[in-house]
């Protein structure tokens, strides 16, 4: 199966570390998205990227917040100095942008813990 | 995006067939509308889309309005596997492509 992969599932973390999460998407899809969903919740869009280029950032992604595409191909998003908020499932999904359609494909998320 | 509104749960007899509802009464001319479902603790998966004609896969059938105010997600028979959270979105469809989830329906499939 080539979907949408990230690494690490689970991450358990203490309040001020720096955490980091990667995605690999579909290959050949040139977009690729960051939600957080916390429980009870739909995703939330955090930012998306278009080949290497970021082009949309939420304003949930605060300064703490990083996310990178290098070469368009897998992304990571760092969190800095995580706070006991932070504790949510980050999701990743790719599409590969048509003229209108635009279907998403989500990976597993990764659950992030903040002790 | 258009805003989607859609009932907080549901229930459906296993073996029948689950129609779910989804209002987007702001939905612009070319914005497609998406379902998604989520099963506890999983990413979405995707499951079906469309512009303004019905639409079946394997998955499942979506019929939109004529106006397209409102479509429904249609289950033909629902098994226990089913039980999700559904989701309907109808995102912009501009080079800005995020999109905006709601809470969905959560459909639950009895026995």
């Amino acid at each position: 199966d080539t979907g949408v992969s990230q690494n690490p599932r689970h991450k358990i973390t203490k309040r001020g570390q720096n955490v980091t999460f990667r995605c690999d998407p579909i290959s050949e899809h040139n977009r690729l998205y960051w939600y957080r969903q916390t429980l009870g919740q739909g995703p939330e869009f955090l930012t998306y990227f278009q080949n290497e280029a970021q082009l949309e950032k939420s304003r949930l992604l605060s300064d703490r917040f990083s996310a990178e595409r290098p070469k368009g191909s897998f992304s990571t998003l760092e969190i800095q100095r995580t706070e006991q908020g932070d504790s949510a499932m980050y999701l990743c999904a790719s599409s590969l942008r048509g003229r209108l359609a635009d279907t998403q494909y989500f990976g597993p998320g990764t659950r992030l813990t903040v002790l | 995006d258009a805003k989607t509104t859609q009932p907080p749960s549901m229930d459906c007899a296993e073996g029948r067939a689950a129609n779910l509802p989804c209002n987007h009464s702001t939905i612009s001319g070319n914005e497609y509308v998406y379902w998604y479902r989520q099963i506890h603790s999983q990413g979405p998966q995707y499951i079906i889309h469309g512009l303004k004609n019905n639409e079946t896969n394997e998955m499942a059938s979506l019929i939109i309005t004529e106006d397209r105010k409102s479509s429904t997600l249609i289950l033909p028979h629902a098994t226990l596997r089913d039980t999700a959270v559904y989701y309907c979105i109808a995102p912009r469809n501009t080079n800005a492509g995020k999109s905006t989830f709601g809470d969905g329906t959560t459909l639950t499939v009895k026995p």
